[in-house]
């Protein structure tokens, strides 16, 4: 497999749970992006990681919403204290470097009931 | 606020019609890619151009830029029903992107 690949592919959960969003980005990639889209919407930037730190996180939309990529590869998304404003597709991006060609994942369906 | 916004929101055309949608953007960038994307999920890239191009072609694609009107076009020729999809352009390396372009082809 050598796209973007992320898990769960589907993710319903109760409003006030934490959730963990995963994505594994196309190996070699330096750059890795999130972005959440709202159905009828595009894509809405949320944070972007060059290696391990987060280069920009100004799309996070308040403190529930926190990323990590500790080595440098995965990525995990974390939502504390679920709201059913959450719901949406998760997107994952990677680039080799900056400002090269983005290449998605096909997203995780975060519903909170 | 978003960047990019495409224009027409939607297109019906027949098969072998061209279809040419835009994008227009606020600021100054880098570059600005095109996407595709079918049922809501993962977005599939077409072309990426970057602030120093003008134009750009792959395949049935070709797509232009004028740093000067901030915008972009993306045009498609001869096509396909497969081609139904909703076409997104992302300006800049945070991509910002729009509310899209949904295209039909009907055979």
């Amino acid at each position: 497999g050598a796209g973007v690949s992320q898990t769960p592919s589907n993710k319903v959960t109760e409003k006030g749970k934490y959730v963990e969003l995963r994505c594994d980005p196309i190996s070699g990639h330096t750059a890795l992006y999130w972005y959440r889209q709202s159905l009828g919407q595009g894509p809405e930037f949320l944070i972007y990681f060059q290696g391990t730190g987060a280069a920009d996180d100004s799309g996070l939309p308040n403190d529930r919403f926190f990323a990590v990529r500790p080595e440098g590869s995965v990525s995990t998304l974390k939502i504390q204290r679920t709201e059913r404003g959450d719901s949406a597709v998760y997107l994952c991006a990677s680039s080799l470097i900056p400002g090269n060609e983005q290449f998605f994942g096909p997203g995780t369906r975060l519903t909170v009931l | 606020s978003q960047q990019g916004e495409e224009d027409p929101q939607a297109l019906s055309i027949q098969e072998g019609e061209n279809a040419t949608m835009n994008c227009s953007y606020k600021t100054s960038i880098n570059n600005l890619q095109w996407y595709r994307q079918n049922s809501g999920r993962g977005l599939v890239h077409l072309i990426l151009i970057r602030s120093n191009e003008r134009e750009k072609h792959s395949g049935r694609l070709r797509v232009t830029l004028d740093t000067s009107k901030k915008s972009s076009s993306l045009l498609i020729t001869a096509s396909r029903a497969a081609d139904t999809a909703s076409y997104f352009c992302g300006a800049g390396n945070m991509l910002t992107f729009g509310g899209g372009t949904r295209l039909m082809v009907k055979p």
